[in-house]
């Protein structure tokens, strides 16, 4: 079974530029989540898609940060426009049903670098 | 707020060595699950815990859930350079689906 997919592994831009990610979960799994983990802490859950509707985007920054998850399926979040302290590796995660006790299944994230 | 408070921060050890890392809370979770990281690598979840007082074994490590859910602790035995990693606890609330994570123990076993 394939697991998430996520791409790029590794971007590096300037601040104010913009950026995408890219999150191919699991066949079947009809939750998302995007998680941001800065260096030295654990992951921050940003925002959490059941199908393609959000369930909670409370820590997302919603002034510059945006995702979507087209069809139940991919899903991209974007960053416009980045600031230095969106330094950190953004990871996807997806899982069957979307419980707090189902097995959450990562990608290798994203490591984004803002100079 | 940081709800999980996961210590030691750091952890280096012998290869051989047994140790025990701490996931602890002031508030009561329904669950806690344990992630294992590697480098470059997305968590991969060793175990979930639901009862108050459970105890469970995965080869060398054991999870244990507090009595009162609000901590955990795991211990791994006989620690291998393969269990390096990042150990992070993380929380879920009932029907709240979203897990909250600690920061995470960083293990160390030198060979």
């Amino acid at each position: 079974e394939a697991g998430v997919a996520q791409s790029p592994r590794y971007k590096i831009i300037e601040k104010r530029q913009s950026v995408a990610f890219w999150c191919n979960p699991i066949s079947g799994h009809a939750t998302l989540y995007w998680y941001q983990q800065i260096l030295g802490q654990g992951p921050k859950l940003l925002i959490q898609f059941q199908n393609n509707g959000v369930v909670d985007d409370s820590q997302l920054p919603k002034d510059r940060f945006s995702a979507e998850r087209l069809k139940g399926v991919d899903s991209t979040l974007k960053i416009q426009p980045a600031k230095l302290e969106d330094s950190a590796v953004y990871l996807c995660a997806s899982s069957l049903v979307g419980t707090s006790t189902d097995t959450q299944y990562f990608g290798p994230g994203t490591r984004l670098t803002v100079l | 707020t940081q709800l999980l408070e996961q210590s030691p921060q750091f952890l280096s050890i012998q290869e051989g060595e047994n140790l025990t890392v701490y996931c602890n809370s002031s508030s009561v979770f329904s669950s806690l699950q344990w992630y294992r990281q590697e480098p470059g690598e997305g968590p991969v979840l060793l175990v979930t815990v639901v009862t108050g007082g459970e105890v469970k074994k995965l080869k060398r490590l054991t999870f244990q859930f507090g009595d009162a859910r609000k901590d955990s602790s795991l211990h791994i035995t006989a620690a291998q350079p393969g269990d390096t990693g990042l150990y992070l606890c993380a929380g879920g609330r009932g029907s709240n689906y979203k897990l909250t994570f600690g920061k995470g123990t960083l293990l160390t076993v030198n060979p």
